[in-house]
């Protein structure tokens, strides 16, 4: 199975300031035949479902905010919130599907107002 | 607009079987192009993807090892919607449960979720 690692486990960003969250797999995540990466993003707040922000490793979801932003290739990836807004505060998981299931998550970032 | 609506017991007796449903709405069970699928969350074990169902001229389903000796996820064309059993459940098994719809063709994420069940496991 694939090995999904998340750097920092929790993180405290002062309003307005970036936040970045990495994730590291243990194996390639880069379909060579699409040339994407498999690699997602998602906010999960207390009450709520994930909620889904990033897809292809740097694709915005639909409604989602522009100061997400999400890079890497590979196995190095990282998620990007150039502000902090108040309403970011959540757990956030990387998530790979590349080829066969398990589809596997990191261990969540927490990310909280310094 | 797609939507996903979970029901079943909050509460499950040790040993026995924790049975959920979701039923889907804006979409089909039987569309060749995503997947249904079933993922817990836990504070101790993050999210863990725990099966799938979908079809591709006939039905398929695939299971994490972790569970794989007692889950099962049923697709239910006439009702439009799929379930999860997992059975001898213990308290380990106490945690959130949610449907989720995979959409590898398009977003290759999971890009609609159910808004979630908590199970306790107590008797």
């Amino acid at each position: 199975d694939i090995v999904m690692t998340q750097s920092p486990d929790s993180l405290a960003v002062s309003l307005g300031e970036r936040a970045t969250i990495n994730c590291k797999s243990s194996q390639s995540v880069l379909n060579n035949s699409n040339k994407k990466n498999h690699l997602s993003w998602y906010q999960l707040k207390p009450g709520q479902p994930p909620k889904l922000l990033i897809y292809w490793a740097s694709t915005r979801e639909s409604g989602v905010p522009d100061r997400f932003s999400g890079s890497g290739s590979g196995t190095d990836f990282t998620l990007t919130i150039s502000s902090l807004q108040a309403e970011d505060v959540a757990v956030y998981y990387c998530q790979q599907y590349y080829s066969s299931p398990p589809y596997t998550f990191g261990q969540g970032t927490k990310l909280e107002i310094k | 607009q797609v939507q996903l609506q979970q029901s079943g017991p909050g509460l499950v007796k040790p040993s026995q079987t924790l049975s959920l449903t979701c039923a889907i709405s804006g979409d089909s069970v039987s569309s060749n192009s995503v997947t249904w699928n079933w993922v817990r969350q836990s504070p101790s074990r993050g999210l863990e993807w725990l099966g799938r169902t979908y079809y591709r001229s006939k039905w398929y389903n695939e299971y994490a090892v972790s569970v794989k000796s007692r889950i099962t996820i049923n697709p239910d064309t006439s009702k439009n919607q799929f379930s999860l059993q997992l059975k001898s459940v213990t308290p380990e098994d106490t945690t959130v449960y949610y449907c989720a719809r995979g959409n590898w063709g398009a977003k290759g994420a999971f890009d609609i979720w159910g808004q979630g069940t908590m199970v306790t496991v107590s008797s």
